[in-house]
């Protein structure tokens, strides 16, 4: 089945720093989702991306839609004591029958230092 | 922006014993609602997708005798453990697709099984 790869996995940073992170696949994807999740929080989503090649940003974040539709990045500018969290990637095929669901990459997670 | 309401928010019941979890769309009519499964430190799996008025699609390796799962109207999916163990304790999310097919997600339950 499809899989994600996510990296890194954890990420250790002074507050003010910028943030990189990547997923991978081996598949196609039509969309391309980052999400935040809180500890016993369900995830938040923070971008969407729906065309090949699109960048698009969220007050200080920027995720772009890789060119070849198996990856996506997001970036953190500035970071902030309130970015800690886990940060998951999730793909989505076709919505709608048995494709419609995500499949997540296994979460990067962050935490800021003051 | 569209809510899900998931509830309740933490379980703790006996070994043995059957748990409900409901998951809600509060402003929109969702036909698809998704039921995940989350582990400590790992990633959100799918474990069902719920269609309103007929029965749920399972993914491989989950039962369908031990995660019932009921669509019986547009704003309203439940999941039950029954005979909890154990091993059935995790976190569970669920999410449901807006008319606009975007997904958001419940906050998410924590079950634990003595």
């Amino acid at each position: 089945g499809q899989q994600l790869n996510q990296s890194p996995q954890s990420m250790f940073i002074q507050e003010g720093e910028d943030v990189s992170m990547n997923c991978t696949s081996s598949s196609i994807f039509n969309t391309w989702l980052w999400y935040k999740q809180d500890p016993g929080e369900g995830p938040v989503l923070l971008i969407a991306l729906y065309k090949a090649g699109e960048l698009t940003s969220n007050g200080r974040l920027t995720a772009q839609f890789g060119i070849t539709r198996k990856d996506s990045f997001l970036n953190i500018s500035a970071s902030i004591p309130s970015d800690v969290g886990i940060y998951f990637c999730a793909g989505q095929l076709i919505y709608g029958g048995s494709q419609g669901n995500l499949i997540f990459g296994k979460g990067t997670k962050l935490s800021v230092k003051p | 922006g569209a809510v899900v309401s998931q509830h309740p928010s933490r379980v703790i019941c006996k070994s043995g014993t059957s748990v409900k979890i409901e998951c809600r769309s509060l402003d929109f009519q969702a036909t698809t609602m998704f039921w995940y499964r989350q582990f400590p430190k790992q990633s959100l799996m799918l474990m069902a997708t719920s269609n309103e008025g007929s029965k749920a699609t399972y993914e491989q390796g989950v039962e369908k005798d031990k995660f019932l799962i009921n669509h019986a109207s547009l704003t309203l999916s439940t999941l039950t453990v029954t005979s909890a163990h154990p091993e059935d304790s995790s976190f569970y999310i669920c999410s449901a697709a807006d008319p606009n097919e975007k997904l958001f997600f419940g906050s998410g339950t924590q079950l634990s099984v003595l």
